[in-house]
């Protein structure tokens, strides 16, 4: 089945130690999208790639980065995580396009932990 | 500015009982709309959409949204709910790559 799989679906790190987490999709969308989830509220989207443009939204933090090498593949790295960065991290993607309905599709989610 | 208003965070039903929640979107073009349903400690789950066409739409597992434009809602509902279906739901309207989702109703059913 197509789908969007992120790994790891646990993340345990250090305050100040860098972290990436990993996104991959196969269903050949061409926008893939980062978004930050707090207990209890609604995903916050950190930024997106249309196809390899990055967009960033104006209120994410510099801390965050990400890197889209392929059609298939996005990171995000979080450079010196804080306490204040630990959530749900879910990854998500659409095609973006004539006809389309925008639609996005969401993986699994990592937890990340910062201790 | 384009929002998305779900006016009830929390919401209990007693299995077998039909449910309805509501979302509110602000004026727009036709709105593409959408319907996720969130399981503790997963990814989001895309239950119906709208963006064209007869305005009640049927999801999986049981469930259908109306669009009305009159009173710029997209309310979900379910004729009989099942214990399963307790988990956060969150409306969403969409356009040219951005969402902007609802701050979420969490369903709990009373055996």
């Amino acid at each position: 089945d197509a789908m969007v799989i992120q790994n790891p679906r646990y993340q345990v790190t250090q305050f100040g130690k860098p972290v990436t987490l990993s996104c991959s999709q196969t269903l050949n969308h061409n926008v893939m999208y980062w978004y930050q989830q707090k207990s209890s509220q609604a995903p916050k989207l950190l930024f997106h790639y249309y196809d390899k443009d990055f967009n960033n939204e104006a209120d994410t933090p510099d801390n965050f980065q990400s890197r889209r090498p392929n059609t298939s593949f996005c990171f995000l790295d979080i450079r010196s995580p804080g306490l204040g960065d630990a959530a749900m991290y879910l990854c998500a993607t659409s095609r973006v396009g004539s006809g389309t309905s925008y639609e996005q599709y969401f993986g699994p989610g990592t937890r990340l932990t910062v201790t | 500015a384009q929002s998305v208003t779900q006016p009830d965070i929390h919401i209990t039903v007693s299995e077998g009982a039909s449910l309805e929640l509501r979302c509110n979107y602000s004026y727009g073009a036709t709105p593409y709309l959408f319907w996720y349903v969130q399981s503790p400690g997963q990814g989001l789950q895309l239950l119906l959409k709208y963006f064209s066409g007869d305005t009640l739409v049927q999801g999986i597992k049981g469930f259908e949204a109306e669009f009305k434009r009159s009173q710029s809602s997209f309310n979900l509902r379910k004729p009989s709910v099942h214990w399963s279906d307790a988990a956060e739901y969150f409306c969403a309207r969409g356009n040219f790559n951005k969402f902007y989702f609802g701050s979420g109703t969490k369903l709990n059913v009373k055996p």
